[in-house]
């Protein structure tokens, strides 16, 4: 089944612990990206990348990093949590390829709290 | 940057038709989306339009008007699990980037009563 696998669905951890979120797609999707979501904000786009090795800022980057050391992995890294990156997390993937695209495909969502 | 705007919430009875509007403002254009998020829950994709007109999908339908900006998402013979939250997204190639930025409207909430 194509799918977007984020781990964990939920996490609450404290100010200033390094945590990482892990994504992976088994569409050998060259485009990822991160979104966070929070209410009345909609979906904002962290992090984004075209292809391994390549990635770029979306447009709230600050406080978050990524790696994409392959196609598949696209994990979302905070090396110092603060509580302000409270949110829900998404993942997605998507075919720059297809021209009917059908649309991007998301995780399932990572919940994360810190205190 | 893009600006995308939505209706914050709508209302509407069960069986009835509703049209969700999204206008927005935008370069390099390459493609609206709509999706629809169950609260708590992934996004899942409902359409796509990069020309103008309509695009129909069983009780679902998406107008694009390029020109204009603007497009909506219909929904007919709304049912209790239509309620939902309803976003619509656009797809830009910014100018010599060579790489593609999906942007999200903040989603308009569907309540569909009885």
């Amino acid at each position: 089944e194509a799918q977007v696998t984020q781990n964990p669905r939920y996490l609450i951890t404290v100010t200033g612990k390094k945590l990482t979120v892990t994504c992976s797609q088994n569409m050998n999707h060259e485009y990822m990206s991160w979104y966070r979501q929070d209410p009345g904000l909609g979906l904002r786009q962290i992090y984004y990348s075209m292809n391994v090795e390549v990635t770029d800022k979306g447009d709230v980057p600050e406080g978050y990093k990524v790696s994409r050391k392959e196609k598949r992995n696209f994990p979302l890294i905070l090396e110092s949590p603060s509580p302000n990156q409270t949110s829900l997390y998404f993942c997605a993937s998507f075919n720059p390829n297809r021209v009917q695209g059908y649309g991007y495909t998301f995780g399932s969502g990572t919940r994360l709290t810190v205190v | 940057g893009q600006n995308i705007d939505q209706p914050t919430e709508m209302t509407a009875t069960e069986g009835a038709i509703v049209q969700i509007n999204c206008t927005y403002q935008t370069s390099g254009f390459n493609g609206l989306f709509w999706y629809q998020q169950h609260a708590g829950e992934a996004p899942t994709f409902l359409s796509y339009n990069v020309l103008d007109g309509l695009e129909e999908k069983g009780r679902f339908s998406s107008f694009l008007s390029r020109s204009k900006g603007y497009s909506y998402l219909l929904l007919k013979e709304l049912q209790m699990k239509d309620s939902a939250s309803y976003l619509c997204a656009v797809r830009v190639v910014p100018s010599g980037a060579g790489s593609y930025q999906l942007t999200f409207g903040k989603g308009t909430k569907l309540s569909v009563i009885p």
